[in-house]
């Protein structure tokens, strides 16, 4: 199985604030790698698929980049509704695993 | 619109079963994969199994196998996922999400989740 492993497991941000978490695969992905959202008591909701490429009606304010096993996801200005928990997982091959969340709180 | 429409809470005793339904809508059922993963009080994101509504042999994570069985019914759009001997451990939402045969777009739609008790 391949294994994701994210970091920070959680940060204090302000509004206003750029935030990156990075992502880690134990071997390489090429680029089959996605970010989710999730608030509390939510499904998790689609951000970035393919590293880089934003789902539909998904703010600009948020990128990925990264290839092979290393990956970013960065919030440009961070805005109240994005205090949640993100989790990156990869797509390349089964099963689809999940990196162990970071939580992104308020500072 | 594109909807995963899952059924409602369980509560079950150490030991049962339970069986989550997972009707889709709103899109051609045979154009994507359905996922299940599950999710404990407090923690992450834990991929179960997928099934392909065109036929095959669904794939299960290696620690579930023997307990979990996902089967579909084309007729009604609908998965089901079934957990035998269940335990504390498995309490949980269990969620349904599609992800594209052909294509990049992964989980782009859930269920709504269904919180699954394991309780004496």
């Amino acid at each position: 199985d391949i294994q994701m492993t994210q970091s920070p497991s959680s940060l204090s941000a302000s509004v206003g604030d750029r935030v990156s978490i990075t992502c880690r695969a134990s071997q390489s992905i090429i680029t089959y790698l996605n970010w989710y959202q999730q608030k509390p008591g939510k499904a998790p909701k689609l951000l970035i698929y393919a590293a880089s490429t934003l789902q539909s009606g998904v703010p600009s304010r948020f990128s990925g980049s990264g290839s092979g096993a290393d990956f970013t996801l960065t919030i440009s200005s961070l805005q109240p509704e994005d205090f949640a928990t993100y989790y990156c997982q990869q797509s390349y091959s089964v099963p689809r695993t999940f990196g162990q969340g970071t939580r992104v709180e308020i500072k | 619109q594109v909807q995963l429409v899952q059924s409602g809470a369980e509560v079950k005793k150490p030991g049962a079963s339970v069986k989550v339904s997972c009707k889709a809508s709103g899109y051609t059922f045979t154009t994507h994969y359905i996922h299940w993963v599950r999710q404990a009080p407090g923690q992450g994101l834990e991929w179960m199994g997928i099934i392909n509504p065109n036929g095959g042999t669904p794939i299960y994570a290696l620690h579930l196998q023997g307990r979990v069985t996902m089967t579909w019914d084309t007729s009604t759009s609908t998965v089901y996922m079934e957990l035998s001997s269940l335990t504390s451990e498995d309490t949980a939402v269990y969620y349904c999400a599609r992800d594209q045969i052909r294509g990049l777009i992964p989980f782009d739609y859930w269920g709504q989740g269904t919180l699954v008790t394991v309780s004496s």
